[in-house]
């Protein structure tokens, strides 16, 4: 079955970057788009971006343009987000999605979220 | 980017009732929008994508409508299990957003 194992909670300082790990099984690898999607405390959710395993394109949310990076390990079936210059308002919880393939992008399967926490 | 527009923000309802949720984008989007149901502490759960098409497993008491820049999500008889948080999702262009959310509370 599909399955996208995220890496453990993270604490920062303002200022600092992250890189939040999603490991996924169960399928082929390159062959969906990895979604990355975030939600502050209490709030909704936000895209962050996607990127395409099998060829390493990207394409992210105009906020977060400049600030993300979104990479992929095909070795280890294991995509990447990087968020950068952290502030306070970056505290959220993170999740990675797999989406339907076949052209369609809604997102069947998810990751169990990361929390990341940005705090002096 | 396409602002996707929910309503009602909450709302308040019983077991048994039907119940509908709208979904506005401020661009046409055709039928490329999904549905989720989330639950506190929990990652979302797709119902419905392409508009109107069921996810495998989600109960037939939920249906998706609409095409272009209206869209409904129904449930057509409340469960206790259906209290949590809805969100719409659009993903026609880059750029994809999700709506604010609708909760639905017991009344």
């Amino acid at each position: 079955q599909v399955q996208l194992v995220q890496s453990g909670a993270e604490v920062k300082k303002p200022g600092a970057t992250v890189q939040v790990s999603c490991k996924a099984s169960g399928y082929s690898f390159t062959g969906y788009y990895i979604h990355w999607v975030r939600q502050a405390p209490g709030q909704g959710l936000e895209w962050m971006g996607w990127i395409n395993p099998n060829s390493g394109g990207t394409n992210f949310a105009q906020k977060f343009q400049g600030r993300v990076t979104m990479t992929r390990d095909t070795s280890i079936s294991t995509a990447y987000m990087e968020l950068r210059s952290l502030r306070s308002d970056d505290t959220a919880v993170y999740y990675c999605a797999r989406d339907y393939g076949y052209g369609d992008h809604s997102l069947p399967y998810w990751g169990q979220g990361t929390l990341v926490t940005v705090s002096s | 980017d396409i602002q996707m527009t929910q309503s009602p923000s909450t709302l308040s309802a019983s077991v048994g009732d039907r119940v509908t949720i709208t979904c506005r984008a401020s661009q046409s989007i055709s039928s490329w929008l999904a549905w989720y149901q989330q639950k506190p502490g929990k990652a979302p759960n797709l119902l419905i994508y392409k508009a109107s098409s069921l996810e495998s497993g989600v109960p037939s008491r939920f249906s998706g409508s609409g095409s272009g820049t209206e869209f409904t999500l129904t449930i057509s008889s409340l469960q206790p299990d259906d209290f949590a948080t809805y969100y719409c999702q659009q993903y026609n262009s880059y750029g994809w957003t999700f709506g604010q959310g609708t909760k639905v509370e017991i009344k």
